[in-house]
């Protein structure tokens, strides 16, 4: 089945570790997005991509990294820099532009740090 | 820098009862509007989306919304909600024709009373 795929379900890391979260998406879309969920926060954007080996900050970018050497894998990589890294982190991906480019989501990483 | 809006955090709704939750954006022009939802630890599922032409727009589950631009709102709207909709629904805008990413509303949970 087309779709996306994040792993693992569940991330527990002790603090001062970098973690690196997998997003995967078999849908041939061409941007890809990074979204980190707080509860009564909504979603804020992290990183995302237009293109292979291209990527841009999105709102709160401190204390993350990616990568995008593949058109099919987004990896986020949390930092020991990011002060507060606990959180449900979405992966999503979409066409270029233009109409009938909706995001479309994984399941979700929750990563807890201890 | 565009912004959303939700300003129910929580809704109670009895099984049968009809539903409307809100949705305002700052943007300077008519942004690409969406509803999502998400069941608790899961992802997000994309509902419905508005990007120009009829202003009533029908979604999956029996969803629709409503964009007025004079209000700057894109209200969803169900006319007799099921016990299963309980749930975070998600407002979201996105620049037109563009790959950078959603701006989200900080969500509004949704109960269902028997």
């Amino acid at each position: 089945d087309g779709g996306i795929t994040q792993s693992p379900k569940y991330l527990f890391r002790k603090e001062g570790q970098n973690v690196t979260l997998s997003c995967e998406q078999n849908l041939n879309h061409d941007a890809m997005y990074w979204y980190r969920q707080d509860p009564g926060q909504g979603l804020r954007l992290i990183y995302y991509s237009q293109i292979v080996n291209d990527f841009q900050k999105g709102d709160i970018a401190e204390g993350y990294s990616v990568s995008r050497e593949k058109k099919e894998s987004f990896p986020v990589t949390v930092t020991s820099a990011q002060k507060n890294p606990t959180a449900f982190y979405l992966c999503a991906s979409g066409g270029q532009g233009g109409v009938n480019t909706e995001a479309f989501f994984g399941q979700g990483t929750r990563l807890t740090v201890v | 820098a565009q912004s959303v809006t939700q300003p129910d955090i929580h809704i109670t709704v009895s099984e049968g009862a009809s539903l409307e939750l809100r949705c305002n954006y700052s943007y300077g022009a008519t942004p690409y509007l969406f509803w999502y939802v998400q069941s608790p630890g899961q992802g997000l599922q994309l509902l419905l989306k508005y990007f120009s032409g009829d202003t009533l727009v029908q979604g999956i589950k029996g969803f629709e919304a409503e964009f007025k631009r004079s209000q700057s709102s894109f209200n969803l709207r169900k006319p007799s909600v099921h016990w299963s909709d309980a749930a975070e629904y998600f407002c979201a805008v996105r620049r037109p024709r563009g790959a950078d990413g959603l701006t989200f509303g900080k969500g509004t949970h949704l109960i269902i009373q028997p």
